[in-house]
């Protein structure tokens, strides 16, 4: 199976801030990883597919990058509506979450 | 707009069964593969189920083998999961999902149904 590895798994950052989340993969998974934001008592909601594709309606603040077993999240100038736990998930053998990173406002 | 619709959670006692539902709309259901998602409280989201587009697969992890089911009816546009032999520790949210494209991934959520298993 594989395992997905979020890092760090509490972050404190700014309003304004640049913000990198970083998850790795236990093996190659080619791409195939999606970023979804939930915040507190809501569902998730997905804000990157296949590695760096932003769905529909997200802000272009948000991106995704990576390849083989490294991946990251970032927001490029952080917002107050963006304090939410975030999830990687793989989906190139299996399904797996990453066990999320919460980020928060310093 | 795509929707989907859990219902059926409640509290149920260790060993007993209980039935989610989520009731799909706003897309052609029988051209998506679907899953099921849990996150126990205060925890991280755990893949449960996926069933193919016409049910003819269904994958689990191995927690839940042999005690949950994953199915569908097309006709009616739900998604099932049948839950057998329920411990404390499948008390959790549980997600209806529809994966994007064949397996990939999780691209619309419902609002989730909590299911607690308590004596």
């Amino acid at each position: 199976d594989i395992q997905m590895t979020q890092s760090p798994s509490v972050l404190s950052a700014s309003v304004g801030d640049r913000v990198t989340l970083s998850c790795k993969a236990s093996q190659n998974i080619n791409k195939n990883l999606d970023w979804y934001q939930q915040k507190l008592g809501e569902a998730p909601k997905l804000l990157i597919y296949f590695t760096n594709n932003l769905q529909t309606g997200i802000p272009s603040r948000f991106s995704g990058s990576g390849s083989g077993t490294d991946y990251t999240l970032t927001i490029s100038s952080l917002q107050p509506e963006d304090v939410a736990t975030y999830f990687c998930f793989q989906y190139n053998s299996g399904w797996t979450f990453g066990g999320g990173t919460k980020l928060e406002l310093k | 707009e795509v929707q989907l619709v859990e219902s059926g959670g409640g509290l149920v006692q260790p060993g007993r069964s209980m039935k989610l539902s989520c009731a799909a709309s706003g897309f052609t259901f029988n051209n998506y593969d679907m899953a099921w998602v849990c996150q126990a409280p205060k925890k991280g989201l755990e893949w449960v189920a996926t069933i193919s587009y016409d049910g003819s697969s269904t994958y689990y992890r191995d927690s839940v083998k042999g005690r949950f089911t994953i199915s569908r009816d097309n006709a009616k546009s739900t998604l099932y999961l049948q839950m057998d032999s329920l411990r404390s520790e499948d008390t959790a949210t549980y997600y209806c999902a529809r994966h994007e494209g064949l397996g990939g991934g999780l691209d619309y959520w419902g609002q989730g149904v909590m299911v607690t298993v308590s004596s």
